[in-house]
């Protein structure tokens, strides 16, 4: 199975502010990888396909870049509607896997 | 705007199946491939399996030996079977559409929480 790693874990930040997230993956996907978005008791959104397609709908202040092995998630200007959890997820083989998710809170 | 909605039983006890069906509504279920895809409380999400429309299927090998799922296109809907449940597979449950043109899940249902207890 590819092994999904995200940091930070948990990051604070303020309306406003340039938020990035890095997801890593333990052997290359080309731009096999997607990011979620996920709040409590809600199912995961999708945000990012194939690295850096913006999903229909989705803010143009999320971002996604990165091939191979290493990716980010940038969010231009924090909103607080983006207070949530960030989920990455590769989708070059079978198993699917989901990184362990960025939580993102209010400072 | 595609819909999907996962019903099932809420408990099933140690060493039962597992049974829960996702009704796909305001699209047809007919050219995408249908997954399941559970998050233990406070856990990441894990990918289960998928099924096409044709009824061709691909599991995750760590649930292979439990896991069935099966489509019903007449009824625009599509199933999860888990047997041999222990507590490890309480979870929310989640059923989600991947389009032809990708590998990522752009609808998802609700999801389900099913606890296993007796």
């Amino acid at each position: 199975d590819i092994q999904m790693t995200q940091s930070p874990s948990s990051l604070s930040a303020s309306v406003g502010d340039r938020v990035t997230i890095t997801c890593r993956t333990s052997q290359s996907i080309s731009n096999f990888l997607n990011w979620y978005q996920q709040k409590p008791g809600k199912a995961p959104q999708l945000l990012i396909y194939a690295a850096f397609s913006l999903q229909s709908g989705v803010p143009s202040r999320f971002s996604g870049d990165g091939s191979g092995t290493d990716f980010t998630l940038t969010i231009s200007s924090l909103q607080p509607e983006d207070f949530a959890t960030y989920y990455c997820q590769q989708s070059y083989s079978i198993p699917f896997t989901f990184g362990p998710g960025t939580k993102v809170h209010v400072k | 705007q595609v819909q999907l909605q996962e019903s099932g039983p809420g408990l099933v006890k140690p060493s039962e199946t597992l049974s829960l069906t996702c009704t796909v509504s305001g699209g047809s279920i007919s050219s995408y491939y249908w997954s399941w895809i559970r998050q233990p409380p406070g856990k990441e999400l894990e990918w289960i399996g998928y099924i096409y429309d044709s009824g061709t299927t691909n599991y995750n090998p760590s649930l292979k030996s439990r896991v069935t799922i099966s489509v019903d296109t007449s009824k625009n809907r599509f199933s999860l079977g888990l047997t041999s449940v222990t507590a490890a597979d309480t979870a929310v449950y989640y059923c989600a559409r991947r389009p032809n043109y990708g590998s990522h899940f752009d609808y998802w249902g609700q999801g389900t929480l099913v606890t296993v207890s007796s």
